[in-house]
């Protein structure tokens, strides 16, 4: 059975820094894997996703990665803002199905 | 944005009553979705559609029916809520399975039993 795991379960930075949020992932037999964004009280944003023969996506200060043997992905951001603030979610195409993580909450510090 | 809504936004209701919870899209994706998102958890899949009148179980559906018999809707009912029931829900659609497959989501529906 699929399960995947993201840690840490929070992180709070400084702004300006760059930062990595990590994803893991127990079968290595996926289509996809996709990061997503939920503000408070929000629905999702669909910010990324890395097809299964890809080994990393990029869109604007975001970067993902994508270690299928390894079972990890990675989501970098680029000199973060304040504005970046939020729970990033991560899941995982398994079977036709989407899997996911419980989420980082990332609080970006003014 | 994808064109998918969620109606009601907010709902309380009581233990034991019917609840109905409508997604309606304006994209003619074929595959539909609810999920729960539940604090501590990542979001879990209740039921899917894969077109008119074509629905499956996902990984927590015990408690929940779904029906579809339009393209563009998807309902979800609570045959007699329970507190166990008291979530936030979301709707996703998509316009294919695969490797290409791409879930979009919409505001949720934050349910509150009592």
């Amino acid at each position: 059975k699929q399960e995947v795991t993201q840690i840490p379960a929070a992180l709070s930075v400084p702004e300006g820094e760059n930062l990595v949020l990590n994803c893991s992932f127990t079968d290595s037999a996926i289509y996809n894997l996709q990061w997503f964004r939920q503000d408070p009280g929000k629905g999702l944003t669909s910010l990324l996703l890395i097809q299964s023969s890809q080994r990393e996506q990029t869109s604007g200060r975001l970067n993902a990665s994508l270690d299928k043997s390894s079972g990890r992905s990675t989501l970098y951001i680029a000199a973060s803002q304040p504005g970046d603030s939020a729970t990033y979610l991560c899941a995982v195409n398994s079977n036709y199905q989407l899997i996911w993580g419980a989420g980082t909450k990332l609080i970006i510090k003014p | 944005d994808a064109g998918i809504t969620q109606s009601p936004r907010h709902k309380v209701t009581e233990t034991g009553t019917p609840v109905t919870l409508r997604c309606h899209q304006t994209e003619n994706h074929r595959y539909m979705y609810w999920y729960r998102q539940d604090p501590g958890h990542g979001l879990r899949l209740i039921h899917y559609s894969y077109g008119v009148k074509d629905t499956d179980k996902g990984e927590v559906s015990d408690g929940y029916s779904v029906s579809r018999s339009k393209t563009e809707d998807f309902l979800l009912t609570l045959e007699s809520a329970t507190s166990s029931q008291t979530s936030v829900y979301f709707c996703a659609i998509s316009e294919s399975v695969g490797a290409r497959y791409e879930q979009y989501f919409g505001p949720g529906t934050r349910l509150t039993v009592t």
